[in-house]
């Protein structure tokens, strides 16, 4: 069974600082890798989606990298904003579609 | 695009009443809707996965009695907690899969169920 570990488990960090979040999992056999954000109370926003075969993905700030045979992958957030507080997750896929979800790392930027 | 509803956002019911959630994808047709359950500061748990036309498939552990599921057409699912009792007050939230297995997976907001 896919275990997704998400470390640290919660960041504070002043605004303009860059982050680095932290995500492995126990199977490498997946199919893609999402990195979510979701804020308190409400659902998920997807961020980006890496598929199997690539090393990394870029939107904006955001970039995320992929080493599937070491089961690792890292999200960067590039001069953080006190708005990118929320709860980000990490989910790798499996080939049957179905998403196994690290429990997290909660971050906090203040101004 | 790719929208996902859920409704209701919120509901407070009495222990032993059933609660209906459903779950729309608005602007295409899934044919796999799934459902997860999360607890407070923990993450998403799948609980089951549900195919247009058949019967849900559990994740162990995941009681298929307490929990019904069906998925009536290809842009509504429903989950229905019945006898709720407090233990499952939690925060359900969906997804609708766009194309061939496996599917991008869109999440609705989600629904916070609180049973007294």
């Amino acid at each position: 069974k896919q275990e997704v570990t998400q470390i640290p488990a919660a960041l504070s960090v002043p605004e303009g600082e860059n982050l680095v979040l932290n995500c492995s999992f126990t199977d490498s056999a997946i199919y893609n890798l999402q990195w979510f954000r979701q804020d308190p109370g409400k659902g998920l926003t997807s961020l980006l989606l890496i598929q199997s075969s690539q090393r990394e993905q870029t939107s904006g700030r955001l970039n995320a990298s992929l080493d599937k045979s070491s089961g690792r992958s890292t999200l960067y957030i590039a001069a953080s904003q006190p708005g990118d507080s929320a709860t980000y997750l990490c989910a790798p896929t499996d080939s049957w579609g179905k998403l196994q979800f690290g429990a997290g790392t909660q971050v906090v930027v203040t101004p | 695009g790719a929208v996902v509803s859920q409704h209701p956002s919120w509901v407070i019911c009495k222990s032993g009443t059933s609660v209906k959630i459903e779950c729309r994808s608005l602007d295409f047709q899934a044919t796999t809707m799934f459902w997860y359950r999360q607890f407070p500061k923990q993450s998403l748990m799948l609980m089951a996965t549900s195919n247009e036309g058949s019967k849900a498939t559990y994740e162990q552990g995941v009681e298929k009695d307490k929990f019904l599921i069906n998925h009536a057409s290809l842009t509504l699912s429903t989950l229905t907690v019945t006898s709720a009792h407090p233990e499952d007050s939690s925060f359900y939230i969906c997804s609708a899969g766009l194309g061939p297995p496996p599917e991008t997976q869109y999440f609705g907001p989600g629904t916070r169920l609180l049973v007294l």
